[in-house]
């Protein structure tokens, strides 16, 4: 299977600890995002990596999160003291950046948080 | 703020008939993007279409773009039970040259075909 790839698909962790997810992208694909979705909306971007470098992050991404992408290739995203308010869909997905024009992104299936 | 907008929110047919959802943005765009989500798993991109574009088939799938009125429309013809999900539109605005890709998607609307 040469898609993006999520792990863990489902993480349920109690308010206060520490969550990690990993992120495979398409493997030429040097463009990685990370959205989150949360129910009954649509996803909202949380930040980009263009290689190893973490290009753009939005306000959504607070102090809490911190997102890596050592050696541009897999990618992680870390909660750190997770809150009830962190109960999302976190969706990973990836282009190449020759595709300026289209930017076509292919999602990988999410990692559901639930944080009790 | 929800770049795109779609209505409605929900939609209800049964198997055979077209499906038409729409979708409303607020900034200029590079492109506009149609992506279908079954029940709590990930995004599968439908159809593209670029801003200097009107009109995009794929085969069950008509979009159109109306750039004078920020809005496009998804027309699934002859639905199946199969195409019951969640549908979103997603843009992209490369304003000048410094985003980076980033999609803005709307609400989204739930269709569901009745077998």
């Amino acid at each position: 299977d040469t898609g993006v790839s999520q792990n863990p698909r489902h993480k349920i962790t109690k308010r206060g600890q520490n969550v990690t997810f990993r992120c495979d992208p398409i493997s030429e694909h040097n463009r990685l995002y990370w959205y989150r979705q949360t129910l009954g909306q649509g996803p909202e971007f949380l930040t980009y990596f263009q290689n190893e470098a973490q290009l753009e992050k939005s306000r959504l991404l607070s102090d809490r999160f911190s997102a890596e992408r050592p050696k541009g290739s897999f990618s992680t995203l870390e909660i750190q003291r997770t809150e009830q308010g962190d109960s999302a869909m976190y969706l990973c997905a990836s282009s190449h950046s020759w595709d300026r024009v289209l930017n076509e992104q292919f999602f990988g299936p999410g990692t559901r948080l639930t944080v009790l | 703020s929800q770049q795109g907008e779609e209505d409605p929110q929900a939609l209800s047919i049964q198997e055979g008939e077209n499906a038409t959802m729409n979708c409303s943005y607020k900034t200029s765009i590079n492109n506009l993007q149609w992506y279908r989500q079954n029940s709590g798993r990930g995004l599968v991109h439908l159809i593209l279409i670029r801003s200097n574009e009107r009109e995009k088939h794929s085969g069950r799938l008509r979009v159109t773009l109306d750039t004078s009125k920020k809005s496009s429309s998804l027309l699934i013809t002859a639905s199946r039970a199969a195409d019951t999900a969640s549908y979103f539109c997603a843009t992209y605005a490369n304003a000048g040259g410094t985003s980076y890709g980033k999609l803005t998607f709307g609400q989204g609307t739930i269709l569901t075909v009745h077998p």
